[in-house]
């Protein structure tokens, strides 16, 4: 089946730093990427939807200027944390849209990458 | 607006016993509805996913059935076992969109 990967698996950086995430379709092109994220101990948030091309469209709450999203090819979106708090440490998951099951689009989530925020 | 709802929200039973983990929705229009597992301080781990003309699917000793008129999916692990123990997540898309809603989760623990 398709494959969504997202680098780092892991990451830890300081305070004021900017973090970037990669999310990749391996097998497949993927004119949309929806982009979540976790909280400890709750379930899983969409945050963005990034169109390759074009801005990413945002979710009521969610700070654009926060999250940096660029979709510049049809295989990699990019989700950029700047200046990073504690409060943004969190468990960062993508999907992409897939190839077709029973002709209907599939979405493929990635494995997350996990943040923390000293 | 797509709400999902999952019960129970914790569950421990002994190894060998066959469990059921509910699901809600309550938007019905959705193109499919995925199961997850996710281990602790993992990420998701892709189960079942049963599009919306589907009833069940199946995959080794799970089962995931689908009743789009009364909002609900059921996950049916058969013979559990300890290696089971984690959250389990169910997500159904926004009405006519690919945007997915999780459920809060269903902690299982397969007491050896």
């Amino acid at each position: 089946g398709a494959v969504v990967s997202q680098h780092p698996s892991r990451v830890i950086c300081k305070s004021g730093t900017s973090v970037k995430i990669e999310c990749r379709s391996l097998d497949f092109q993927a004119t949309t990427m929806f982009w979540y994220r976790q909280f400890p101990k709750q379930s899983l948030m969409l945050m963005a939807t990034s169109n390759e091309g074009s801005k990413a469209t945002y979710e009521q709450g969610v700070e654009k200027d926060k999250f940096l999203i660029n979709h510049a090819s049809l295989t990699l979106s990019t989700l950029t944390v700047t200046s990073a708090h504690p409060e943004d440490s969190s468990f960062y998951i993508c999907s992409a849209g897939g190839p077709t099951s029973g002709g209907v689009e599939t979405q493929y989530f990635g494995p997350g990458t996990r943040l923390l925020v000293l | 607006k797509q709400e999902v709802t999952q019960i129970p929200a914790a569950l421990s039973v002994p190894e060998g016993e066959n469990l059921v983990l509910n699901c809600s929705f309550t938007d019905s229009a959705i193109y499919n509805l995925q199961w997850f597992r996710q281990d602790p301080g993992k990420g998701l781990t892709s189960l079942l996913l049963i599009q919306s003309s589907q009833r069940e699917q199946t995959s080794g000793r799970l089962n995931a059935s689908l009743d789009k008129s009364s909002g609900r999916s059921t996950l049916y692990i058969a013979a559990s076992q300890p290696g089971d123990s984690a959250t389990y997540l169910c997500a159904a898309p926004t009405s006519g969109t690919y945007k997915y809603i999780f459920g809060t989760g269903t902690r299982l623990k397969v007491l050896a």
